[in-house]
């Protein structure tokens, strides 16, 4: 069974520019999460989708949106690149809608550096 | 006050030690806890859930819980080289939101 795949893996981009990356969650998952790592923040919270729709939302400024599509794939984009863009930036797949049996996937992440 | 906090290490212990791994979040209706383990460069991968006081075994690995304390802790027995990571806790926020520790680093030595 494939697990969490995330594309691109690595990338650059220049201030200013925009990015998607794409998550595609493990087969037969309807929740996708987005996260971000830094050295300096650790593993922050962006959305979560479910079903197509975004339940939650983590504190990032609206430069930062997502979107999942009805076979559960997800994109997120961010706009007008900053430097602190910056970041390892990870997708987590789960099956259901929450609760302590619950467990939540991360794929190996996307990589992003602006420069 | 952050929600969930760890000690950031790094935490060097021999091989074949007992690694304590400590981790207190601030929400008192928090009902469960997620131990994940992250190898440089690579993403988190969960280890181990803990729901009731107590403790849960599972191999080498024993997560401890006082809800009354806060605390959640996880013990690694017969620490080997390859144990070396950042192991982070996570409280749930909600749906599949997951709030993370920063981190503590383990390094097990030869």
């Amino acid at each position: 069974k494939a697990g969490v795949t995330q594309t691109p893996r690595y990338l650059i981009k220049t201030r200013g520019q925009q990015v998607t990356l794409s998550c595609s969650p493990i087969s037969g998952h309807r929740s996708v999460s987005w996260y971000q790592q830094t050295p300096g923040q650790g593993l922050q919270f962006l959305f979560e989708y479910f079903s197509e729709t975004q339940r939650n939302k983590g504190n990032f400024p609206g430069r930062f949106s997502g979107r999942q599509f009805s076979n559960s794939r997800s994109e997120m984009n961010v706009s007008t690149l900053e430097l602190g863009d910056s970041a390892l930036y990870l997708c987590a797949s789960s099956l259901g809608s929450g609760g302590q049996q619950n467990t939540i996937y991360f794929g190996e992440g996307s990589w992003l550096t602006v420069v | 006050q952050k929600e969930v906090e760890q000690n950031s290490g790094p935490l060097s212990v021999p091989e074949g030690a007992i690694a304590s791994l400590n981790c207190t979040y601030s929400d008192r209706v928090s009902q469960s806890f997620f131990w994940y383990r992250q190898y440089s460069g690579k993403s988190p991968e969960l280890i181990m859930s803990i729901y009731s006081n107590g403790d849960k075994e599972d191999g080498r690995f024993t997560a401890q819980l006082n809800k009354a304390s806060q605390y959640v802790s996880l013990l690694i027995r017969d620490s080997q080289p390859s144990d070396s990571a950042t192991y982070l806790c996570a409280v749930p926020g909600g749906g599949n939101k997951l709030t993370f520790g920063t981190g503590t680093q383990l390094k097990v030595e030869l």
